[in-house]
């Protein structure tokens, strides 16, 4: 079944730590998205990547860093520098970048501070 | 600002009835609308896309109607069932690279 993985589903940061949330893909999609959804919140576009080794940033991208050396991966860092990193993460992907192109969703990872 | 709204307060109905769910715009000029539905927990699944020319679409008991000269997309549940309980989110493209979200209508259904 063609779908988007990720994990963990549950995470807790430390102080002063970085912390990578993993999205893989197997749809053979070209497009990949980080979103952050907090209560009350629509979701906020944080890093996109319209194509293997390239990304580009999204509306929040201060305090996350991505990676895309593999069509099927786009993992996210949670880096030191995003002081409130607490929500619910959310990686999907799209045939391609499009006006007309839905998105699809993996399960997400919800992120907490210790 | 571009914005999104959808209803605010959760939407309660009884099962069989129509739920109708609303999603205002300002300072985005769409060519398509999009649709999905997010499970406590879950990620968004995707419904339904409406392009602006289409007045109306539909999918199964589920219609959507995009009026660009109101700046508003309806959202339509006939034959409601508990299983209907969910979040609905309206989605719009502010340029060719992303969606924008609305922070989505709960909607519950009771048996």
């Amino acid at each position: 079944d063609g779908g988007i993985t990720q994990s963990p589903k549950y995470l807790f940061r430390k102080e002063g730590q970085n912390v990578t949330l993993s999205c893989e893909q197997n749809l053979n999609h070209d497009a990949m998205y980080w979103y952050r959804q907090d209560p009350g919140q629509g979701l906020r576009l944080i890093y996109y990547s319209q194509i293997v080794n390239d990304f580009q940033k999204g509306d929040i991208a201060e305090g996350y860093s991505v990676s895309r050396e593999k069509k099927e991966s786009f993992p996210l860092t949670v880096t030191s520098a995003q002081k409130n990193p607490t929500a619910f993460y959310l990686c999907a992907s799209s045939i391609k970048t499009a006006r007309n192109q839905p998105q699809h969703f993996g399960d997400g990872t919800r992120l907490s501070i210790l | 600002s571009q914005k999104i709204e959808q209803n605010s307060e959760a939407l309660n109905i009884q099962e069989g009835k129509t739920a109708t769910l609303t999603c205002n715009y300002t300072n985005y000029s769409p060519a398509y609308l999009q649709w999905y539905r997010q499970d406590p927990g879950r990620g968004p699944v995707f419904l339904l896309l409406i392009r602006e020319n289409e007045k109306e679409k539909r999918k199964e008991r589920l219609k959507v109607t995009f009026d660009t000269t109101l700046k508003q997309s309806l959202f339509h549940i006939t034959a409601s069932q508990p299983a209907d309980s969910a979040t609905y989110l309206c989605a719009l493209p502010p340029n060719d690279y992303k969606l924008s979200f609305g922070a989505g209508t709960t909607v519950t259904v009771r048996a």
